[in-house]
């Protein structure tokens, strides 16, 4: 079965940057983008991004141009989505998702989600 | 940006009712219209894809349709299990964006 691991939560301060990792597993790793979605508390769902783990290709929300990098390691079958210059409001639950097998813009299977917490 | 309106914010329903969200695009997306169930604490479902397309597994009480800019998610007779916060999302174009939600409460 498709499934998607995300770690559980992260502490960083401000000004630094998070790492946060998604790992596949139950499906062809190179057959399906992968999204990412933040929800920060008590809030509805912005989404960030996507990669295509097949080239490495990627596509960004405007909003997260120049802050948000996501690549992916072949080898472990887990994208990885970095956010830099981490501010209070960037405090969310970060999820990856999997694109459509019939419309990669869309999304089937998520991740249980990290929580990142930014605080001095 | 294609901004998504939805129809209500929150409603209160009791068990066996028939409920219905609206879902409005800013500008024409097709049938690139996708329904999530969340539930507190937990990550977003996929219910519906392609406006009308039931996601494997989903039962079919469910029911999506419209195209265009008009939207509906129909719930047909509503069991406790179904009490969540329910979200459209578009995926016509990027950056994908999302409705506000509508929180379905027990009355």
């Amino acid at each position: 079965q498709v499934q998607l691991v995300q770690p559980g939560a992260e502490v960083k301060k401000p000004g630094a940057s998070v790492k946060v990792s998604c790992k596949a597993s139950g499906y062809t790793f190179t057959s399906s983008y992968i999204h990412w979605v933040r929800q920060a508390p008590g809030q509805g769902l912005e989404w960030m991004g996507l990669i295509n783990p097949s080239g490495g290709s990627t596509t960004y929300a405007q909003k997260f141009r120049g802050r948000v990098t996501m690549t992916r390691d072949m080898s472990t079958s887990t994208v990885y989505m970095e956010l830099s210059s981490l501010r209070s409001e960037d405090t969310a639950v970060y999820y990856c998702a999997r694109g459509g097998e019939n419309n990669p813009s869309r999304s089937d299977y998520w991740g249980q989600g990290t929580l990142v917490t930014v605080s001095s | 940006d294609i901004q998504m309106t939805q129809s209500p914010s929150s409603l209160s329903a009791s068990v066996g009712d028939r409920v219905t969200i609206t879902c409005r695009a800013s500008q024409d997306i097709s049938t690139y219209l996708a329904w999530f169930q969340q539930k507190p604490g937990r990550a977003p479902k996929s219910l519906i894809y392609a406006a009308s397309t039931l996601q494997s597994g989903v039962p079919s009480k469910f029911s999506g349709g419209g195209s265009g800019t008009d939207f509906t998610l129909t719930i047909s007779s509503l069991q406790p299990e179904d009490f969540a916060t329910y979200y459209c999302q578009q995926y016509n174009s990027y950056p994908l964006t999302f409705g506000g939600g509508t929180k379905v409460e027990i009355k």
